[in-house]
């Protein structure tokens, strides 16, 4: 029940094209679900987060999608840019009382010139 | 600018060794906490700390241990290294209460055991 599973592990989109990642959740708990970015021989580094009363945020090129009732969130990067290249990590956490994430596997984008 | 650094960015140690990995932030956090990376597995918890002196098994606590004695540093032990704790190792840190406890990464260390 705590796990965050997401989908894919790994994704090739063109430049300029719609890069979608998945992840699900078990917890109703949960209240609070980062993405972080990481770039190779980096750490990972927070991109986007939303809390479940909302269903969209949007930060530029990169929106979250939340859907309650189906336990699902996902993350997608308008425009792919190379620069885009990385792994992302979707978490949930519960906010209240702890302090850790729960994180997914990872999912490995690479956006071709 | 919020640091977290880590000692070492590639290490390389023989099975049976004791292993310590060393974390430190600037930014005076009250939270900690020591991940591992796995391709496919994504980042797993092996401890966490909020507070000094005090610390919590995570997800993958089974050999390794811990210690906090300052605020800024949180160090992981590998009390008798083996090969399945080769791996990414990534520190993190975070402010009790601010900004839903934003977590903050370091680099990583790459730890071969041989």
């Amino acid at each position: 029940q705590q796990q965050v599973k997401q989908s894919p592990q790994s994704l090739i989109v063109q430049k300029g094209g719609i890069s979608i990642i998945n992840c699900a959740y078990e917890n109703t708990a949960f209240d609070y679900f980062p993405w972080y970015q990481q770039f190779p021989g980096k750490g990972p580094a927070l991109l986007i987060a939303i809390r479940p009363d909302v269903s969209e945020k949007k930060e530029g090129r990169f929106t979250i999608s939340f859907n309650k009732s189906a336990k699902q969130f996902s993350l997608h990067i308008m425009d792919s840019q190379p620069g885009d290249s990385a792994t992302y990590f979707c978490a949930a956490s519960i906010t209240s009382g702890t302090y850790k994430y729960i994180f997914g596997t990872g999912t490995r984008l690479k956006v071709l010139a | 600018d919020v640091k977290v650094t880590q000692s070492s960015r590639y290490l390389v140690k023989r099975t049976g060794e004791k292993v310590f990995l060393e974390c430190v932030q600037d930014m005076d956090h009250e939270n900690m906490f020591w991940y591992r990376q796995d391709p496919g597995l994504g980042l797993r918890l092996i401890y966490f700390s909020y507070d000094v002196k005090m610390k919590e098994k995570g997800d993958i606590p089974e050999g390794y241990s811990v210690s906090r004695e300052k605020k800024e540093r949180f160090s992981l032990i590998l009390e008798s290294a083996s090969t399945n704790q080769t791996s990414m190792y990534l520190c993190a840190s975070s402010m009790e209460g601010a900004n839903y406890n934003e977590q903050f990464f370091g680099p990583g260390t790459r730890l071969t055991v041989l």
